[in-house]
Protein backbone atom coordinates (compact mmCIF):
# COMPACT_ATOMS: atom_id res chain seq x y z
CA UNK A 1 0.00 0.00 0.00
CA UNK A 2 1.60 3.16 -1.16
CA UNK A 3 1.29 6.63 0.65
CA UNK A 4 0.82 9.93 -0.88
CA UNK A 5 4.24 10.68 -2.29
CA UNK A 6 5.81 13.91 -2.62
CA UNK A 7 8.83 15.15 -5.12
CA UNK A 8 10.90 16.55 -4.51
CA UNK A 9 11.60 16.56 -1.14
CA UNK A 10 13.66 19.34 -0.60
CA UNK A 11 14.25 22.51 -3.05
CA UNK A 12 16.48 25.23 -2.65
CA UNK A 13 16.17 28.70 -5.42
CA UNK A 14 17.10 31.70 -5.72
CA UNK A 15 14.35 34.38 -5.52
CA UNK A 16 12.92 35.14 -8.81
CA UNK A 17 13.13 31.11 -9.79
CA UNK A 18 10.28 29.23 -10.91
CA UNK A 19 9.89 25.89 -9.07
CA UNK A 20 7.62 23.13 -9.70
CA UNK A 21 6.00 20.13 -6.95
CA UNK A 22 4.85 17.20 -8.12
CA UNK A 23 2.03 15.27 -5.71
CA UNK A 24 0.84 11.46 -6.00
CA UNK A 25 -1.94 10.96 -4.29
CA UNK A 26 -3.27 7.50 -2.81
CA UNK A 27 -4.34 5.53 -6.69
CA UNK A 28 -7.95 5.27 -5.33
CA UNK A 29 -8.75 9.10 -4.01
CA UNK A 30 -9.89 11.02 -6.64
CA UNK A 31 -9.81 14.18 -3.87
CA UNK A 32 -6.43 15.80 -3.55
CA UNK A 33 -5.57 19.06 -1.47
CA UNK A 34 -2.51 21.33 -1.14
CA UNK A 35 -1.79 22.94 1.93
CA UNK A 36 1.39 25.37 2.98
CA UNK A 37 3.52 24.89 6.65
CA UNK A 38 5.35 27.73 7.86
CA UNK A 39 7.36 27.05 11.46
CA UNK A 40 5.38 26.92 14.35
CA UNK A 41 1.94 27.23 12.44
CA UNK A 42 -0.22 24.63 11.35
CA UNK A 43 -1.07 23.88 7.70
CA UNK A 44 -2.67 26.45 5.65
CA UNK A 45 -5.05 25.37 2.48
CA UNK A 46 -4.08 26.49 -0.53
CA UNK A 47 -6.46 24.50 -2.99
CA UNK A 48 -8.14 21.10 -4.04
CA UNK A 49 -9.18 19.26 -6.57
CA UNK A 50 -12.28 16.85 -7.32
CA UNK A 51 -10.15 14.55 -9.75
CA UNK A 52 -9.01 17.55 -12.14
CA UNK A 53 -11.26 19.81 -11.23
CA UNK A 54 -9.94 22.78 -9.21
CA UNK A 55 -12.95 23.10 -7.11
CA UNK A 56 -11.45 25.98 -4.40
CA UNK A 57 -8.51 28.28 -3.87
CA UNK A 58 -7.34 30.00 -1.21
CA UNK A 59 -7.01 33.78 -0.86
CA UNK A 60 -3.23 32.93 0.31
CA UNK A 61 -2.83 31.42 -3.76
CA UNK A 62 -1.64 34.52 -5.06
CA UNK A 63 -1.33 34.91 -9.35
CA UNK A 64 2.02 33.65 -8.84
CA UNK A 65 0.59 30.12 -7.74
CA UNK A 66 -1.01 28.03 -10.02
CA UNK A 67 -1.84 24.02 -9.54
CA UNK A 68 -3.10 21.92 -12.22
CA UNK A 69 -4.30 17.95 -11.93
CA UNK A 70 -4.24 17.01 -15.52
CA UNK A 71 -5.53 13.77 -15.65
CA UNK A 72 -7.14 13.49 -11.86
CA UNK A 73 -4.10 11.01 -10.90
CA UNK A 74 -0.80 13.74 -9.96
CA UNK A 75 -0.78 17.15 -9.15
CA UNK A 76 1.48 19.87 -9.75
CA UNK A 77 1.88 23.01 -8.13
CA UNK A 78 4.28 26.07 -9.38
CA UNK A 79 5.36 28.98 -7.90
CA UNK A 80 6.68 31.58 -10.54
CA UNK A 81 8.77 34.46 -9.59
CA UNK A 82 9.54 33.23 -5.91
CA UNK A 83 9.89 35.65 -3.09
CA UNK A 84 11.35 34.90 0.35
CA UNK A 85 8.14 34.57 2.19
CA UNK A 86 7.35 31.54 -0.31
CA UNK A 87 9.72 29.73 1.81
CA UNK A 88 7.64 27.18 3.34
CA UNK A 89 6.40 23.08 3.34
CA UNK A 90 4.46 22.54 0.92
CA UNK A 91 2.02 19.88 2.16
CA UNK A 92 -0.11 17.82 -0.35
CA UNK A 93 -2.94 15.48 1.13
CA UNK A 94 -5.77 13.29 -0.83
CA UNK A 95 -8.56 11.49 0.69
CA UNK A 96 -11.47 9.01 -0.99
CA UNK A 97 -14.71 11.46 0.07
CA UNK A 98 -15.34 14.78 1.35
CA UNK A 99 -15.63 16.01 4.35
CA UNK A 100 -13.55 12.92 5.52
CA UNK A 101 -10.13 11.64 6.56
CA UNK A 102 -6.96 13.61 4.37
CA UNK A 103 -3.78 11.91 4.09
CA UNK A 104 -0.86 13.76 4.36
CA UNK A 105 2.52 13.18 1.80
CA UNK A 106 5.80 13.85 3.58
CA UNK A 107 6.12 17.55 2.24
CA UNK A 108 8.41 19.36 -0.09
CA UNK A 109 10.84 22.15 2.21
CA UNK A 110 11.12 24.80 0.03
CA UNK A 111 13.89 27.55 0.81
CA UNK A 112 14.30 30.77 -1.30
CA UNK A 113 17.46 32.23 -1.02
CA UNK B 1 -6.71 33.05 10.06
CA UNK B 2 -5.99 30.22 12.97
CA UNK B 3 -9.90 29.68 13.80
CA UNK B 4 -9.11 26.67 16.34
CA UNK B 5 -7.38 27.42 19.80
CA UNK B 6 -5.20 24.52 20.81
CA UNK B 7 -3.64 24.07 23.80
CA UNK B 8 -1.17 23.85 25.52
CA UNK B 9 1.47 25.00 23.35
CA UNK B 10 4.10 22.78 24.76
CA UNK B 11 4.24 19.93 27.36
CA UNK B 12 7.05 18.29 29.07
CA UNK B 13 6.47 14.90 30.66
CA UNK B 14 8.11 11.73 32.03
CA UNK B 15 7.86 8.88 29.82
CA UNK B 16 5.26 6.70 31.64
CA UNK B 17 2.71 9.87 32.41
CA UNK B 18 -0.26 10.24 31.00
CA UNK B 19 -0.96 13.41 28.59
CA UNK B 20 -3.82 15.28 27.72
CA UNK B 21 -4.52 18.10 25.21
CA UNK B 22 -7.95 20.06 23.89
CA UNK B 23 -8.81 21.88 20.78
CA UNK B 24 -11.51 24.50 21.16
CA UNK B 25 -13.25 26.91 18.75
CA UNK B 26 -16.42 29.69 18.94
CA UNK B 27 -17.47 27.65 15.37
CA UNK B 28 -19.20 24.74 15.02
CA UNK B 29 -17.18 21.64 13.32
CA UNK B 30 -18.73 18.85 11.78
CA UNK B 31 -15.24 16.56 12.37
CA UNK B 32 -12.19 16.36 14.10
CA UNK B 33 -9.28 14.94 12.60
CA UNK B 34 -5.76 14.53 15.41
CA UNK B 35 -2.41 14.16 13.40
CA UNK B 36 1.10 13.50 14.80
CA UNK B 37 4.41 15.18 12.69
CA UNK B 38 7.60 14.27 13.50
CA UNK B 39 10.66 17.26 12.13
CA UNK B 40 10.58 17.78 8.63
CA UNK B 41 7.76 15.03 7.98
CA UNK B 42 3.77 15.08 6.80
CA UNK B 43 1.24 15.07 9.45
CA UNK B 44 0.07 11.55 10.25
CA UNK B 45 -3.14 10.91 11.31
CA UNK B 46 -3.74 9.42 14.86
CA UNK B 47 -7.67 9.26 15.30
CA UNK B 48 -11.11 10.82 13.43
CA UNK B 49 -14.39 12.30 15.04
CA UNK B 50 -17.15 12.35 13.21
CA UNK B 51 -20.10 12.62 15.56
CA UNK B 52 -20.62 14.82 18.35
CA UNK B 53 -20.02 12.74 21.54
CA UNK B 54 -18.13 9.95 20.11
CA UNK B 55 -14.94 8.64 22.41
CA UNK B 56 -12.57 6.77 19.96
CA UNK B 57 -9.33 4.62 20.89
CA UNK B 58 -6.52 3.73 18.75
CA UNK B 59 -3.67 2.26 21.83
CA UNK B 60 -2.83 4.40 24.01
CA UNK B 61 -5.06 7.25 22.24
CA UNK B 62 -8.37 8.25 23.28
CA UNK B 63 -9.99 11.71 21.69
CA UNK B 64 -13.46 12.70 21.70
CA UNK B 65 -15.55 14.73 19.71
CA UNK B 66 -16.96 17.61 22.29
CA UNK B 67 -21.00 17.99 22.15
CA UNK B 68 -21.09 21.47 21.79
CA UNK B 69 -19.13 20.10 18.90
CA UNK B 70 -16.66 23.31 19.12
CA UNK B 71 -14.28 21.25 20.85
CA UNK B 72 -11.85 18.30 20.79
CA UNK B 73 -9.56 16.87 23.39
CA UNK B 74 -6.70 13.70 22.44
CA UNK B 75 -5.57 11.72 25.69
CA UNK B 76 -2.39 9.82 25.21
CA UNK B 77 -1.88 7.12 28.08
CA UNK B 78 1.23 6.00 29.46
CA UNK B 79 3.86 8.17 27.29
CA UNK B 80 7.11 6.35 25.95
CA UNK B 81 9.69 8.34 24.04
CA UNK B 82 8.28 8.07 20.44
CA UNK B 83 5.26 10.02 21.18
CA UNK B 84 7.63 13.06 20.91
CA UNK B 85 6.26 15.09 18.17
CA UNK B 86 3.93 18.01 17.23
CA UNK B 87 0.17 17.17 17.69
CA UNK B 88 -2.26 19.24 15.91
CA UNK B 89 -5.76 19.34 15.72
CA UNK B 90 -7.93 20.34 12.64
CA UNK B 91 -11.55 19.72 11.59
CA UNK B 92 -14.10 20.54 9.04
CA UNK B 93 -16.15 23.36 9.70
CA UNK B 94 -19.99 23.54 9.46
CA UNK B 95 -21.29 25.20 6.31
CA UNK B 96 -17.27 25.54 5.16
CA UNK B 97 -15.64 23.56 2.35
CA UNK B 98 -13.60 20.51 2.28
CA UNK B 99 -10.52 22.06 3.40
CA UNK B 100 -8.99 21.33 6.80
CA UNK B 101 -9.00 23.60 9.04
CA UNK B 102 -5.35 23.23 11.90
CA UNK B 103 -4.47 24.46 15.26
CA UNK B 104 -1.08 25.59 16.04
CA UNK B 105 0.17 22.64 17.40
CA UNK B 106 1.18 21.09 20.95
CA UNK B 107 4.67 20.26 20.93
CA UNK B 108 5.35 16.92 23.57
CA UNK B 109 8.48 16.05 24.92
CA UNK B 110 8.94 12.89 27.08
CA UNK B 111 12.04 12.25 29.33
CA UNK B 112 13.02 8.56 29.52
Amino acid sequence: DTGVSQDPRHKITKRGQNVTFRCDPISEHNRLYWYRQTLGQGPEFLTYFQNEAQLEKSRLLSDRFSAERPKGSFSTLEIQRTEQGDSAMYLCASSPTPYYEQYFGPGTRLTVT
Amino acid sequence: GQQLNQSPQSMFIQEGEDVSMNCTSSSIFNTWLWYKQDPGEGPVLLIALYKAGELTSNGRLTAQFGITRKDSFLNISASIPSDVGIYFCAGHLQGGSEKLVFGKGTKLTVNP
